[in-house]
């Protein structure tokens, strides 16, 4: 069956660092995959799109990577700050479906 | 406008009630969506309509019925819920994936808190 799984459920960073988030995914073949931010009591909000075609992506301090061999995208943060504390969501999609399933996310604290 | 709206904020609904949760998004997408979210958990998708149709209904028990009255509204009509069915309650809008290239990016609302007693 499907599956995506998302590195750790926390992860706590000193403010600065890079913080590195996995998504893994099996039985799945996307043609892309999505990045969602979620504060709490809040709905996502979508960050970075990146095609199976396409190795690496950035938007300011947020880079993601694809890699449909290993099945995994890694997303990066850097030069971390404590208003990126968020839960994280991957989503990888097709593009003949209106379905999004959700990995079950990463909750990062970067503390001061 | 990028904005999906989504009222009432909070609801707080007895098991005999019957209360309808509404989205709102003029962005001109045709595909909407609703998803369930309980605690330290990812969003759960429950329905898709597309082109004011329904194309996905995830097994959802019945006391929950969706209705999209036009492209740009989308409510979630509620009836008889049990205590279990308190969660975060979404709605997304995108749009509707045509082509390689397209994708379904997805805009969420701020999310309805039911709590049902």
């Amino acid at each position: 069956s499907q599956k995506i799984e998302q590195n750790s459920e926390a992860l706590n960073i000193q403010e600065g660092k890079t913080a590195t988030l996995t998504c893994n995914y099996t039985n799945y073949s996307p043609a892309y995959l999505q990045w969602y931010r979620q504060d709490p009591g809040r709905g996502p909000v979508f960050l970075l799109l990146i095609r199976e075609n396409e190795k690496e992506k950035r938007k300011e301090r947020l880079k993601v990577t694809f890699d449909t061999t290993l099945k995994q995208s890694l997303f990066h943060i850097t030069a971390s700050q404590p208003a990126d504390s968020a839960t994280y969501l991957c989503a990888p999609g097709y593009s003949s479906a209106s379905k999004i399933i959700f990995g079950s996310g990463t909750r990062l604290s970067i503390r001061p | 406008d990028t904005e999906v709206t989504q009222t009432p904020k909070h609801l707080v609904m007895g098991m005999t009630n019957k209360k309808s949760l509404k989205c709102e998004q003029h962005m001109g997408h045709r595909a909407m969506y609703w998803y369930k979210q309980k605690a330290k958990k990812p969003p759960e998708l429950m329905f898709v309509y597309s082109y004011e149709k329904l194309s996905i209904n995830e097994s959802v028990p019945s006391r929950f019925s969706p209705e999209c009255p036009n492209s740009s509204l989308l409510n979630l009509h509620l009836h008889a819920l049990q205590p279990e069915d308190s969660a975060l309650y979404l709605c997304a809008s995108s749009q509707v994936p045509s082509g390689a290239s397209s994708t379904d990016t997805q805009y969420f609302g701020p999310g309805t808190r039911l709590t049902v007693l």
